[in-house]
């Protein structure tokens, strides 16, 4: 099977944009989190959605939202842009049938704001 | 608060020893624990995971021990290869609203040939 894949993988953004950050998941898998990785806090629990609904969210601000679409395949939306924003972002997906699954991430999108 | 603790930033161990990384939790609702490793510019790849009703799990040369009483869980890896060079990550999640992934820090292991 073909791995979780992450688009696109590297981005400059300006403070005050917006920017949205494409997942697709193992094929079927239905639940899609993703976490936000900085040098200093490791890595850091977003929100994930399980057949598009938002099951369980992290403590972020307002500013990050995501959704989930039929096929599985998530996006990520951060808007207002600051530089703190600066970080990997990763996506991973699992069954999520049961708890205690594993979750399988994608390589991530590395979001450099200016 | 961290309620998922690598303490040690960094390990360098001999080629062909044993490396032990240590992770200790404070959330007693966790009840599943997993390794992942992680080398610059790629996501983390699972090793290997632990639920709570054991106390070892062994994959290859990837063993993991869990205290419950001391709510504390190793990774050892013997005997430990330069490949194994990377940042390994403890993660623990418990069940329904508290499934979520929560991470440690991270620590580096270094393995000198």
């Amino acid at each position: 099977k073909a791995g979780v894949t992450q688009t696109p993988r590297y981005l400059i953004k300006t403070r005050g944009q917006q920017v949205t950050l494409s997942c697709s998941p193992i094929s079927g898998h239905r639940s899609v989190s993703w976490y936000q990785q900085t040098p200093g806090q490791g890595l850091q629990f977003l929100f994930e959605y399980f057949s598009e609904t938002q099951r369980n969210k992290g403590n972020f601000p307002g500013r990050f939202s995501g959704r989930q679409f039929s096929n599985s395949r998530s996006e990520m939306n951060v808007s207002t842009l600051e530089l703190g924003d600066s970080a990997l972002y990763l996506c991973a997906s699992s069954p999520r049938d049961r708890d205690g699954e594993t979750q399988y991430f994608g390589p991530g999108t590395r979001l450099l704001v200016l | 608060d961290q309620q998922v603790k690598q303490n040690s930033p960094s390990l360098s161990v001999q080629e062909g020893r044993i490396s032990i990384l240590n992770c200790d939790y404070t959330n007693s609702m966790f009840d599943y624990f997993l390794w992942y490793k992680k080398y610059p510019a790629e996501g983390p790849t699972f090793l290997i995971s632990i639920s709570s009703i054991k106390d070892k799990n062994e994959d290859g040369r990837f063993t993991v021990f869990l205290n419950k009483s001391a709510k504390h869980l190793s990774l050892h890896i013997v005997p430990s290869q330069p490949g194994d060079s990377a940042v390994y990550f403890c993660a623990a999640s418990g069940t329904g609203a508290n499934s979520k992934l929560t991470f440690g820090k991270g620590i580096t292991l270094s393995v000198r040939p």
